[in-house]
């Protein structure tokens, strides 16, 4: 069945640029009508969507972080990616990437933690 | 502040029967599907109810959804100590063009 692995620094300085990529197993990520997303949880708070890319480019992201993040889909090496710019200490939380369209999110991956600090 | 509205906390005895609501408006759950999700500590969420009242294959029937205007319901009848966990509802929104969350709501068994 499809998998979802995250992967990328664990710590990232302030005013630079957080950068994940999420690695789709045991699937094409090409495969089906699916979106692939990329969603938050700080410590101790809820889930916040960030955005999501179909595999035929179209895309979408919340407007709450305006135009600091890019959401990108490798289809050769089955993963797409999360690039925040300009980071700060409320960007620090746990990122999960699942597969969904409009907020089904069927297959998460195990999320993996990302603190901003100098 | 989140877009969908519930309540920070429930609870409930084993064998009773809760619900947990989830309020929006006319751009989210008025016109589009609402999904339930249950998050246990350390966990990433799963999906527990897709397309407002719909279970995927393995989760238990103890667990519905509904559906009515604006708001939705997620109802666990026969609740058990395993069901202790967050929730969070979640639905499309049109005028953001995105997801939008309910904040969560922590369920306790007592």
């Amino acid at each position: 069945q499809v998998q979802l692995q995250e992967s990328g620094p664990g710590l990232v300085k302030p005013s630079q640029t957080l950068s994940l990529t999420c690695t789709v197993s045991g699937g094409s990520i090409s495969s089906g009508s699916y979106y692939w997303s990329w969603i938050r949880q700080p410590a101790g708070k809820g889930l916040e969507w960030i955005g999501r890319m179909h595999t035929r480019g179209s895309t979408n992201n919340n407007p709450s972080l305006k135009s600091r993040v890019v959401i990108s889909v490798d289809t050769s090496k089955n993963q797409f990616s999360l690039k925040l710019y300009s980071v700060t200490a409320a960007d620090t939380a746990v990122y999960y990437c699942a597969r969904g369209v409009t907020g089904d999110f069927d297959i998460w991956g195990q999320g993996t933690m990302v603190t901003v600090s100098s | 502040q989140s877009v969908l509205t519930q309540p920070p906390s429930a609870s409930g005895t084993p064998g009773q029967r809760v619900t947990i609501s989830c309020s929006g408006s006319s751009s989210n759950i008025g016109s589009n599907s609402v999904y339930w999700y249950q998050q246990l500590p350390g966990t990433a969420p799963k999906l527990l109810i897709y397309r407002n009242n719909q279970r995927p294959s393995g989760v238990p029937d103890r667990f519905s959804g509904s559906k009515s205007g604006t708001s939705a319901s997620l109802a666990i009848s026969g609740l058990r100590s395993e069901d202790e966990a967050d929730y969070y509802c979640a639905a499309w929104d049109d005028s953001l063009s995105g997801v939008v969350f309910g904040g969560g709501t922590k369920l306790t068994v007592l």
